[in-house]
Order: structure tokens, then C-alpha cells, then sequence
């Protein structure tokens, strides 16, 4: 199956600084979702995309759907300890159909 | 809050043994998902189920069948474990057809000596 280029695929920040990350497709998702793992925990929803162009806020966390509705964006600012884990982007086509993952970006912050 | 719970946190088995993953959730939810997780690789759907006994193969399911006889559990079985199926393993539930949001359990860590 199709999966979605996500990247970089590892970051090593420093505390404070702030993060950005994307996911580009060859083809088109009417949904775009950001989930975050914490280490030795299943990945938990944190921001939801509907419409392209969107751009949508969760605390530190800002995510858009892209124009185009190939791509989507997870910025963090001002970066904390608790932000390591592993971040993944997910597409959905369309109602019903499954969800495509991204490879996933590991963070990690030193404090 | 939505509980997903899976049998185990870590397995090792040998080559040829057939494996039981077990996952259960505790809110009545109708979708059911396995995913295999490997490093570069992100989530890549094993088999999911919208029913009881009901299930439909992912984009992975060769060498791997499921069983879901209770709407709360839904079991994957590697039917005789090989080395390349060392894998973190997650189970996930959803509400409904077309929900975004799939509630995850904390993962099986598979190795297969």
C-alpha cells in the first residue's frame, strides 16, 4: 500500500527551539492527522485536518492541510522535554477508507 | 476514557510457533485495527474489522490471519512465526466507519528468534 513520505525522520533539538516537520503524497487526502508516541505508549491523535489550507492550533502544536491536499505540516514551538517521541503523519482518502501512515519523525530534545 | 489493552508488552517465540496476539477495548467500538510498526516504516495495516466476524485484509496481511468472535476482542495469529515478523505490533479500535480518531493500545514488542 501507498505510504506517505514523511521527514526528516529524526531531530535532535535543543530545549526551547522550535520544530517542523511534513508529509508529502503523490495523491490527494481529504484527511490529514498528526499523532504523537511516547516511548513505550501507542500513538495518541493530536491534531485532526479537514479542509485544505486549514491551519489548526493545540497549544504549542500547529498543524496545516495543505493547499494542494497532497501535503501537511506540524510545527512546535518552544520545544520541551516531554515533546520526545515519535510523530506521525496519516491521510485518509476518503469516509471510511483506512488511514495511511508516515514513516515518522523521532524528536528528541535535550534539556 | 477508551481503553485498549493488549495481552502482552513483550513476546519472544521461535521460528515455526503460532503466535496469539490479543487485544481488548472497553468502549463498544465497532472498528478494530492490527498495524505491524517498524523503524522508517511508520504504522502499515495488518487486517481490520468493522464487525464480529468480520474482517478485511490491510496492505500487509500474508502470513497473518485475525479473529474478532467478540466485538471487544480482536486476536491476531501468525500462523507459524518467522524472523521477519519481529515487530512492534499495535492494536487500535474506533467508533465508527469513517472516525478519524483510532485509540491505540500500548503495543506488543514481537521478537522471533
Amino acid at each position: 500500500g501507498q505510504q506517505l513520505n514523511q521527514s526528516p525522520q529524526s531531530m535532535f533539538i535543543q530545549e526551547g527551539e522550535d520544530v517542523s516537520m511534513n508529509c508529502t503524497s503523490s495523491s490527494i487526502f481529504n484527511t490529514w492527522l498528526w499523532y504523537k508516541q511516547d516511548p513505550g505508549e501507542g500513538p495518541v491523535l493530536l491534531i485532526a485536518l479537514y479542509k485544505a489550507g486549514e491551519l489548526t492550533s493545540n497549544g504549542r502544536l500547529t498543524a496545516q492541510f495543505g493547499i494542494t491536499r497532497k501535503d501537511s505540516f506540524l510545527n512546535i514551538s518552544a520545544s520541551i522535554p516531554s515533546d520526545v517521541g515519535i510523530y506521525f503523519c496519516a491521510g485518509r482518502k476518503n469516509a471510511g477508507n483506512m488511514l495511511t501512515f508516515g514513516g515518522g519523525t523521532r524528536l528528541m530534545v535535550k534539556p | 476514557d477508551v481503553k485498549v489493552t493488549q495481552s502482552s508488552r513483550y513476546l519472544v517465540k521461535r521460528t515455526g510457533e503460532k503466535v496469539f496476539l490479543e487485544c481488548v477495548q472497553d468502549m463498544d467500538h465497532e472498528n478494530m485495527f492490527w498495524y505491524r510498526q517498524d523503524p522508517g516504516l511508520g504504522l502499515r495495516l495488518i487486517y481490520f474489522s468493522y464487525d464480529v466476524k468480520m474482517k478485511e485484509k490491510g496492505d500487509i496481511p500474508e502470513g497473518y490471519s485475525v479473529s474478532r468472535e467478540k466485538k471487544e476482542r480482536f486476536s491476531l495469529i501468525l500462523e507459524s512465526a518467522s524472523t521477519n515478523q519481529t515487530s512492534m505490533y499495535l492494536c487500535a479500535s474506533s467508533p465508527r466507519e469513517g472516525s478519524n480518531e483510532q485509540f491505540f493500545g500500548p503495543g506488543t514488542r514481537l521478537t522471533v528468534l
